[in-house]
């Protein structure tokens, strides 16, 4: 079975610190996914990655950056984070172009 | 550009009663897929079926059947005697082919309620 794991299933954060979500999957799949969930707005992609070290820009990359220093971890990174990205933040990967995406259990963040 | 409705945001039904989950895709490519995901109240996407576009072979797995009509360019999901547990968010996904790491457009989501 896949397994893709997120660090942390809810956090609590204060506006301005930086913050690290990290995601892992045990599959080798060459693509990883971040996307934030909202209601109303649906899921949106925040970064993929396509390769280690490689990064392309989804929907709504302001206010984050990513990290994939090894194959099977993918890390969404709030600078600085901000009330509004208070959200759910779901990470996903897929063995090749055009492969079903399977997706971790999530992480609610709250930006106080 | 690719766009999914999933007019329905929220069905009610009681226990037993078969249920249809609407999916309509808009798509200027050939070659394409479509998915459906169902997020329980956990929160987690869970990978339910994927189609590609060349293959409208309807498709059955135990309660759940899923029938693709290019003609209409929907792909909808049927609940058969749903059950409490088939509560959830159900999500359909379009990815088309050769976009760069497959990226998927959801639609909005539907919110299945099944009461006992």
């Amino acid at each position: 079975d896949v397994k893709v794991t997120q660090s942390s299933r809810y956090l609590v954060k204060r506006t301005g610190e930086k913050v690290f979500l990290e995601c892992v999957q045990d599959m080798d799949h060459e693509n990883m996914f971040w996307y934030r969930q909202d209601p109303g707005l649906g899921l949106r992609l925040i970064y993929f990655s396509y390769d280690v070290k490689m990064k392309e820009k989804g929907d709504i990359p302001e206010g984050y950056s990513v990290s994939r220093e090894k194959k099977e971890r993918f890390s969404l990174i709030l600078e600085s984070a901000s009330t509004n990205q208070t959200s759910m933040y779901l990470c996903a990967s897929s063995f090749r172009v055009e492969e079903t995406q399977y997706f971790g259990p999530g992480t609610r963040l709250l930006v106080l | 550009a690719q766009k999914v409705t999933q007019a329905q945001t929220e069905i009610s039904v009681v226990e037993k009663e078969d249920v249809t989950l609407d999916c309509v895709y808009e798509t200027r490519d050939t070659t394409y897929y479509l998915f459906w995901y169902k997020q329980p109240p956990s929160g987690e996407l869970v990978f339910l079926i994927r189609r590609n576009s060349f293959d409208e072979q309807n498709e059955i797995s135990g309660r759940y059947s899923w029938n693709f009509q290019k003609s209409t360019s929907s792909f909808n999901f049927t609940i058969t005697a749903s059950q409490v547990v088939d509560s959830a968010v159900y999500f359909c996904a379009l990815s088309e082919s050769g976009n760069a790491g497959n990226m998927l457009t959801f639609g909005g989501g539907t919110r299945l309620m099944v009461k006992p």
